[in-house]
């Protein structure tokens, strides 16, 4: 079936560097999505990508969508402690309503 | 806060029972999905309801069903418990049924012994 990977599966990074989280789907995506889950909370929509080649920036954050539409990236800048959960990536399958979230990266930053 | 209330918090079970869980969707939404989260997992769809409709179904058995009622609230059913079906139950409303943002409740913690 439809597979959603991203990685890695865990960064422990020191307060101020940068962290990047890849996702890559099996098949082509209609749009991609990325959500902040904190631990013990439920996830938090940052942003979506419909274009295919598409960048967006939010402060410290970028985020990209692949070409062809079967990979996304999430960069942060300057990685704060406020950073940490886990970050996921839900892509939107093509001519229907579901969404396939990936398998997440949980982001330690060490103070 | 997103305005999305879900009830109860936490569930104890036992295998083989029948439970129903509840959503409340933000004002003004009409679509509301159900996912379920295993410990350390990614969410994963289980139906999405649009306009008191079934939208669309993840890979989940028939004992997974579940309403939307005309104030676009939704239910979530499940019949004859597993212990596998021990998860986080997250409802997301949206304003539409394609794209958009998700905006999650807090979830019910269902457990099954």
């Amino acid at each position: 079936g439809q597979q959603v990977m991203q990685i890695p599966q865990y960064q422990h990074v020191q307060e101020g560097e940068d962290f990047t989280t890849y996702c890559n789907s099996s098949t082509t995506l209609s749009n991609i999505q990325w959500y902040k889950q904190r631990p013990g909370g439920h996830p938090v929509f940052l942003i979506q990508l419909v274009k295919s080649g598409e960048v967006k920036k939010q402060k410290r954050l970028t985020f990209q969508f692949g070409e062809a539409k079967k990979n996304s990236s999430l960069h942060i800048t300057a990685t704060q402690t406020t950073d940490v959960g886990t970050y996921f990536c839900a892509g939107g399958v093509s001519g229907t309503y579901k969404y396939i979230f990936g398998t997440g990266t949980r982001l330690k930053v060490l103070a | 806060e997103t305005g999305v209330t879900q009830s109860p918090t936490h569930l104890i079970k036992t295998r083989g029972q029948q439970v129903t869980l509840r959503c409340s969707s933000q004002s003004g939404h009409n679509t509301v999905s159900w996912y379920q989260q295993a410990l350390g997992q990614g969410p994963q769809f289980i139906f999405q309801y649009y306009r008191e409709e079934e939208n669309g179904r993840g890979n989940f058995p028939p004992r997974f069903s579940g309403l939307q009622f005309p104030n676009y609230s939704s239910e979530l059913n499940v019949n004859a418990l597993e212990l596998d079906d021990s998860a986080l139950y997250l409802c997301a409303s949206s304003g539409f049924p394609m794209g958009g943002e998700q905006f999650f409740g807090p979830g019910t913690r269902l457990t099954v012994l």
